[in-house]
């Protein structure tokens, strides 16, 4: 069971560059995030998808976009990359965004951009 | 928007003496109070949580009170050891969608 699995651990990238980072659940939640975490300002979300076939933004969303591929997996991928957006990416999941429970993490990509 | 205010940022305390971290939040109708513990390189992971229903929750060396009225809730760790030492988090939530995460606290226990 190895919970909630995220890919790539580390990325470089120039500004402008494009990717795409995977993240996978094994644990049947119906509700995947991604946030962001930078130095004093904490976990802040990006995108959600509450259910297979949904996605809504969060806070922060500008510069990203997200694709949940099915109930297992959730995607998120800068288009065009700038310096703003080096951080460490968190995805997590929960059995129903609509009910108050534990996150379960995956265990972070640290991005940079040059 | 929504807010959660989280105190201190860095707390530095001798191993066996007891760290308290307070927040508050804005928003009235949060209903669940969850700690996360971020060890360095690592993921959050849940430590202690505690529903609108109850004011207090204790778990051996951790417990959480919540003031609802005042919108306050802290954690408390007693008799600290050098594997406390970490990232506290703490949030308010309505549901996994409006989660407002603090900015966290850098506990340091010395030994």
């Amino acid at each position: 069971n190895a919970g909630v699995t995220q890919t790539p651990k580390f990325q470089v990238l120039k500004t402008g560059q494009s990717m795409t980072l995977q993240c996978a659940q094994d644990m049947n939640h119906n509700s995947m995030y991604w946030y962001r975490q930078d130095p004093g300002m904490g976990l802040r979300l990006i995108y959600y998808s509450a259910s297979e076939g949904t996605t809504d933004k969060g806070e922060v969303p500008n510069g990203y976009n997200v694709s949940r591929l099915n109930k297992r997996e959730f995607s998120l991928r800068l288009e065009s990359a700038a310096p703003s957006q080096t951080s460490v990416y968190f995805c997590a999941s929960d059995r129903s965004g609509s009910l108050s429970g534990e996150l379960f993490f995956g265990e972070g990509s640290r991005l940079t951009v040059l | 928007g929504e807010n959660v205010e989280q105190h201190p940022s860095t707390l530095s305390v001798q191993e066996g003496d007891s760290a308290v971290i307070k927040c508050t939040y804005s928003d009235s109708a949060s209903n669940y109070f969850p700690w996360y513990k971020q060890e360095l390189g690592k993921r959050p992971q849940l430590i202690i949580d505690i529903r609108s229903n109850v004011g207090e929750k204790k778990d051996q060396r951790i417990a959480v009170t919540l003031n609802k009225t005042a919108k306050h809730f802290s954690l408390h760790i007693t008799e600290t050891q050098p594997e406390d030492s970490a990232v506290y988090f703490c949030a308010a939530s309505t549901g996994g969608f409006k989660t407002i995460f603090g900015a966290g606290t850098r506990l340091f226990v010395k030994a």
